[in-house]
């Protein structure tokens, strides 16, 4: 079965600690991205990356990094520098010879700070 | 400044009406657009798209309308159903610039609830 995992599905953290999310992907596809959601608020990225070993900032980079080893593996780790990281995680990829645009998405991981 | 707004927050539509979700862009450079449906806790999945170069695309009971000089786009559900319910989001994507990527801009979504 073709599709995107994330795990876990939830997590907690303590303040001050660094907490590393991560993204499965085996849709063979190029480019991987990582948005972040709040309540009332659409989806704003953190990161992307369109091919092994780079990757780009997005709007709300600050207190995140990412790594790009492996084709099919995006994980996000989120530093103690951000400075309000409770939120639902979400990771897609796209396929970007396709040329539509469309992003494949992850079932997403609720991270709780304590 | 959003560049993708989704004025509704919310809409209820009685179960077997039409549902129309609204959306507006401001940047011009904008020539895909997409809507994705989200239940709580779970990712976005994809429900229709259509490029500038369309008006109209249907897909059984969802239609998206583009009007470009308004800077408008449109999604009908009909007839809707109690499973509708959901958030919908509307995201827009301009051709990337050189070696760029494609990047999709989300709207805030519409939290449709279709009342039995």
């Amino acid at each position: 079965d073709g599709g995107i995992t994330q795990s876990p599905k939830y997590l907690f953290r303590k303040e001050g600690q660094n907490v590393t999310l991560s993204c499965e992907q085996n849709l063979n596809h190029d480019a991987m991205y990582w948005y972040r959601q709040d309540p009332g608020q659409g989806l704003r990225l953190i990161y992307y990356s369109q091919i092994v070993n780079d990757f780009q900032k997005g709007d709300i980079a600050e207190g995140y990094s990412v790594s790009r080893e492996k084709k099919e593996s995006f994980p996000l780790t989120v530093t103690s520098a951000q400075k309000n990281p409770t939120a639902f995680y979400l990771c897609a990829s796209s396929p970007e010879d396709r040329g539509t645009n469309e992003q494949f998405f992850g079932p997403g991981t609720r991270l709780t700070v304590l | 400044d959003q560049q993708v707004k989704q004025n509704s927050p919310s809409l209820s539509v009685q179960e077997g009406r039409i549902s129309i979700l609204n959306c507006d862009y401001t940047n011009s450079m904008f020539d895909y657009f997409l809507w994705y449906k989200k239940y709580p806790a779970e990712g976005p999945t994809f429900l229709i798209s259509i490029s500038s170069i369309k008006d109209k695309n249907e897909d059984g009971r969802f239609t998206v309308f583009l009007n470009k000089s308004a800077k408008h786009l449109s999604l009908h559900i009909v007839p809707s159903q109690p499973g509708d319910s959901a958030v919908y989001f509307c995201a827009a994507s301009a051709k990337p610039t050189g070696a760029g990527s494609y990047q999709l801009t989300f709207g805030k979504g519409t939290k449709l609830s279709v009342i039995p």
